[in-house]
């Protein structure tokens, strides 16, 4: 399964656009790559899922260049409910050969007034 | 819209005993996974089941088990219970037209003393 490395830690202010990029220089030709969002002591949280080139849906963008070593979460104009940790995980479509998900280490989003 | 219902939503348990968690997945879901999540750990995938049969196995103790049901919902037992298994218990599920997102349940929170 191909590793996920993103920042441990952001801190960004209401009203800002936020990008969280992660590294995934081993991501294989089937693989997808899928942010989810967690809130403490909540379940993960679907956000997108992309393959390649663009993608948007109403709460986020993902960027995922021609290369897909890397893909960049798009958060436009965060507010203090977007503070979370969000997780970058690279698998198949729904989440692995068997469908189980891999998550890595997180990044902690803090947004501030 | 129905979600991942999960039960109790907290407990607490001495060492050496044993507990059962309950997860009913979305309706029409077949697909049931399990998660640990440690404090200030990330989630980790324990055990899956597609249309009642294992279908993948993680990192779960031979201590613990799992099956799910004919009405597909699941119960994970856990026994000799150890001070480090206390953690948020999420289970998620997915079905067909949706495979790829995991609905996450509001988890388990198992305390044992």
């Amino acid at each position: 399964l191909a590793k996920t490395t993103q920042p441990v830690s952001m801190d960004s202010y209401e009203g800002q656009e936020v990008n969280i990029t992660c590294s995934h220089n081993n991501i294989a030709t089937n693989d997808y790559i899928t942010w989810y969002q967690q809130f403490p002591s909540q379940g993960p949280r679907f956000i997108i899922q992309g393959y390649k080139t663009k993608v948007t849906n109403e709460v986020a963008s993902l960027f995922i260049p021609a290369d897909r070593k890397s893909s960049t979460l798009s958060l436009p104009r965060v507010s203090l409910s977007d503070t979370a940790v969000y997780y970058c995980l690279v698998g198949l479509p729904n989440g692995g050969s068997q469908g189980n998900l891999i998550f890595g280490k997180g990044t902690k989003l803090s947004v501030k007034p | 819209a129905a979600g991942v219902i999960q039960s109790p939503r907290h407990l607490i348990k001495e060492k050496r005993e044993t507990a059962t968690l309950k997860c009913y997945p979305i309706p029409r879901h077949d697909t049931v996974y399990w998660y640990q999540q440690g404090p200030g750990q990330d989630p980790q995938f324990l055990i899956s089941f597609y249309e009642k049969m294992q279908s993948d196995k993680g990192s779960i103790p031979d201590r613990f088990s799992a099956q799910q049901f004919s009405d597909y919902h699941s119960e994970l037992n856990m026994s000799s219970l150890e001070l480090g298994d206390s953690a948020l218990y999420f289970c998620a599920s997915t079905g067909q037209g949706v495979r790829e997102t995991q609905y996450f349940g509001p988890g388990t929170r198992l305390l044992v003393l």
